[in-house]
């Protein structure tokens, strides 16, 4: 069965950092392209970052760019999101996501990131 | 950027009614970017739909997608009491990777 289980969400001052996790397992982590998706009441859901398998290929929103690192070790079975100069806007649910062919199709659970002075 | 709108943005049905929803897209997008996704409260989207019509693994057959251009629906044949949720969709781009829409939400007449 595929699991992801994000972790590292918690509250924190503007321009603070947080690194999130995802712990991968039920499938070959090293075979698959990951993403990080976050979900706020005021903006939906939202596509941050992709990370190709072998974590040579990288993108992200513009929102987030120069901010936001995506990373990955494919040995932990791990993806992380490194987060700096956090905002009040940054605050939601954040996913972390498998990508199959053109749709992420295996979400974890989320962590709650909350932004707050 | 692809701008994806859904409509309804509430749709109030009974269980064993036909539920459809919309997804109309800001330019044509290929049907093999296109899907959907169910989310409960408190859980992940969960994928329905990929490709505009393929269903993915352990979906029911129930649920439908089609469409193409700029204009792709989401069918629920009939539907059972643990359907009502929202729907998001969502295409494949290139900046950003992924849109998704507005969300419908699917409520319990």
């Amino acid at each position: 069965e595929v699991q992801l289980v994000e972790s590292g969400g918690g509250l924190l001052q503007p321009g603070g950092s947080l690194r999130l996790s995802c712990a991968a397992s039920g499938f070959t982590f090293s075979t698959y392209s990951m993403n990080w998706v976050r979900q706020s009441p005021g903006k939906g859901l939202e596509w941050l970052s992709y990370i190709s398998s072998s974590g040579t290929t990288i993108y992200y929103a513009d929102s987030v760019k120069g901010r936001f690192t995506i990373s990955r070790d494919n040995a932990k079975n791990s993806l992380y999101l490194q987060m700096n100069s956090l905002r009040v806007e940054d605050s939601a649910v954040y996913y972390c996501a498998r990508a199959a062919l053109v749709s992420p199709d295996y979400w974890g659970q989320g962590t709650l990131v909350t932004v707050s002075s | 950027e692809i701008v994806l709108t859904q409509s309804p943005g509430t749709l109030s049905l009974s269980p064993g009614e036909r539920a459809t929803l919309s997804c109309r897209a800001s330019q044509s997008v290929s049907s093999f970017y296109l899907a959907w996704y169910q989310q409960k409260p408190g859980q992940a989207p969960r994928l329905l739909i990929y490709g505009a019509s393929t269903r993915a693994t352990g979906i029911p057959d129930r649920f439908s997608g089609s469409g193409s251009g700029t204009d792709f629906t989401l069918t629920i044949s009939r539907l059972e009491p643990e359907d009502f949720a929202v729907y998001y969709c969502q295409v494949y781009g290139s900046s950003p990777m992924y849109t998704f829409g507005q969300g419908t939400k699917l409520e319990i007449k």
